[in-house]
């Protein structure tokens, strides 16, 4: 178990419309990190975010956007959905600034379908 | 972007075999990390490696890290069951966030 929680574990949707997805790091992590995984693609970085502040941006789309709260926890939004936005999508946390030197913790994953 | 390469993609093999899975590119890393990750599971992290050359066990598993810190592999010894995932490498740069490979999809058939 890595501590990492990840809700919800499956979400099936039609195109065009809004997901949250919701992420509770591991006690004492102050980054949050956000993955998208599909076969073509392999695991795709999305946004991070330290103790509430935007860090480093990736592959994200201006469709999603992502946000830390006080409490640690994250939220990826994914909005105007479309077939291609189906995908395994993880977060990750760990204790500092980098995964350079602190090592990724990753949840289990939220499984989005778009129909 | 650095860019980072796995093959091969897919490997099906008997158990009690042993296996080389590999990683390229072109960029030069400061660090490079090898993760394990389960059907229906996040990556678990199995290795950093950081000095060229370097040779990392981890019980059956064997690290190297290429001496120009572009390459490295993961060599299994008599591969069981439970190794079979999706063996992902990953690279970074001092102070930059890894950047992951399409990986290797390991299949050890009893």
């Amino acid at each position: 178990d890595s501590g990492v929680t990840q809700t919800p574990k499956h979400l099936i949707t039609a195109t065009g419309q809004r997901v949250t997805l919701r992420c509770s790091p591991r006690s004492g992590d102050l980054s949050v990190y956000w993955y998208q995984q599909s076969l073509d693609q392999g695991l795709q970085f999305l946004i991070q975010y330290y103790n509430g502040e935007e860090r480093a941006k990736g592959n994200i789309l201006e469709r999603f956007s992502a946000q830390q709260f006080p409490d640690l926890h994250s939220e990826l939004n994914l909005s105007s959905l479309e077939l291609g936005d189906s995908a395994l999508y993880f977060c990750a946390s760990s204790a500092g600034l980098s995964s350079y030197n602190s090592p990724l913790h990753f949840g289990n994953g939220t499984r989005l379908t778009v129909t | 972007t650095q860019l980072l390469e796995q093959s091969p993609q897919f490997l099906s093999i008997q158990e009690g075999e042993n296996l080389t899975v590999y990683c390229n590119s072109s960029s030069v890393f400061s660090s490079l990390q090898w993760y394990r990750q389960e059907p229906g599971e996040g990556p678990v992290l199995l290795v950093t490696v950081v000095t060229g050359g370097e040779v990392k066990k981890l019980k059956r598993l064997t690290f190297q890290f290429g001496d120009a810190r572009k390459d490295s592999s993961l060599h299994i010894t008599a591969a069981q069951t439970g190794d079979t995932g999706l063996y992902l490498c990953a690279g970074s740069n001092y102070g930059q966030n890894f950047v992951f490979g399409p990986g290797t999809r390991l299949s050890v058939l009893p």
